[in-house]
């Protein structure tokens, strides 16, 4: 059982704005800022945005991340293919004083 | 550019020490950021094991705390993992990854960039 909650799957069809919730508690996305990671089938996980929404570079415009009170939100827009991965939220935890992953969120392009 | 790599046995007994060591180019773990070590069972999430500072100040997961040393050869350039008395359960794939840390009143961290990972099985 995860820290963070995770929807475990999304879908959406190319063009489209999908958007992946994460939900924690006040010792973790209520104090903290969140981070979201990408992986691609076969491969290790990517930063794909930090501090809540910022991105790292060489990461499109089209993921923004936001936060509001103890959840967090990952949207995508214009959809493409190679968007097709597993999405982690992640954030410190001042009762666990360290990082906690939500479960990941398998996105499938349709 | 900083690149990260696992290396270590690929099987490990029940009840043994499974061992992996991660070497660091591109960037001195000496001049700065935490070094971490993160797990995923085959077809799970992600677990965070701990991180270690070029010092040597640590962070451990709680649940793996009694099980788990981190430390950090700075003239290798390199930092490592132990984890005892392993069962199948600690089957995973395990990566590492370079550990932004900053505990303040907003604690922000994120790990980037990360190792391509080495899967560790547990089995007799």
């Amino acid at each position: 059982q995860s820290v963070l909650t995770q929807p475990p799957s999304a879908s959406g069809t190319p063009g489209q704005r999908v958007t992946i919730s994460c939900s924690g508690s006040s010792s973790n996305i209520g104090s903290n800022t969140v981070n979201w990671y990408q992986q691609l089938p076969g491969t290790a996980p990517k930063l794909l945005i930090y501090s809540n929404n910022q991105r790292p570079s060489g990461v499109p415009d089209r993921f923004s991340g936001s936060k509001s009170g103890t959840s967090a939100s990952l949207a995508i827009s214009g959809l493409q293919s190679e968007d097709e991965a597993a999405y982690y939220c992640a954030a410190w935890d001042d009762s666990l004083n360290g990082p906690v992953f939500g479960g990941g969120t398998k996105l499938t392009v349709l | 550019q900083v690149q990260l790599q696992e290396s270590g046995p690929g099987l490990v007994k029940p009840s043994e020490t499974l061992s992996l060591t991660c070497a660091v180019s591109g960037y001195s773990i000496s001049s700065g950021y935490y070094w971490g070590w993160i797990r995923q069972p085959p077809g799970k999430g992600l677990e965070w094991i701990g991180s270690i500072y070029h010092s040597g100040s640590t962070y451990y997961n709680p649940s793996l705390k009694s099980r788990v040393t981190i430390s950090v050869d700075t003239s290798k350039n390199q930092f490592s993992l132990k984890l005892t008395s392993v069962t199948a359960a600690d089957t995973a794939v395990y990566y590492c990854a370079r550990h932004f840390v900053a505990v303040t009143a907003s604690s922000t961290n994120w790990f980037d960039p990360w190792g391509q990972g080495t899967l560790v099985t547990v089995s007799s």
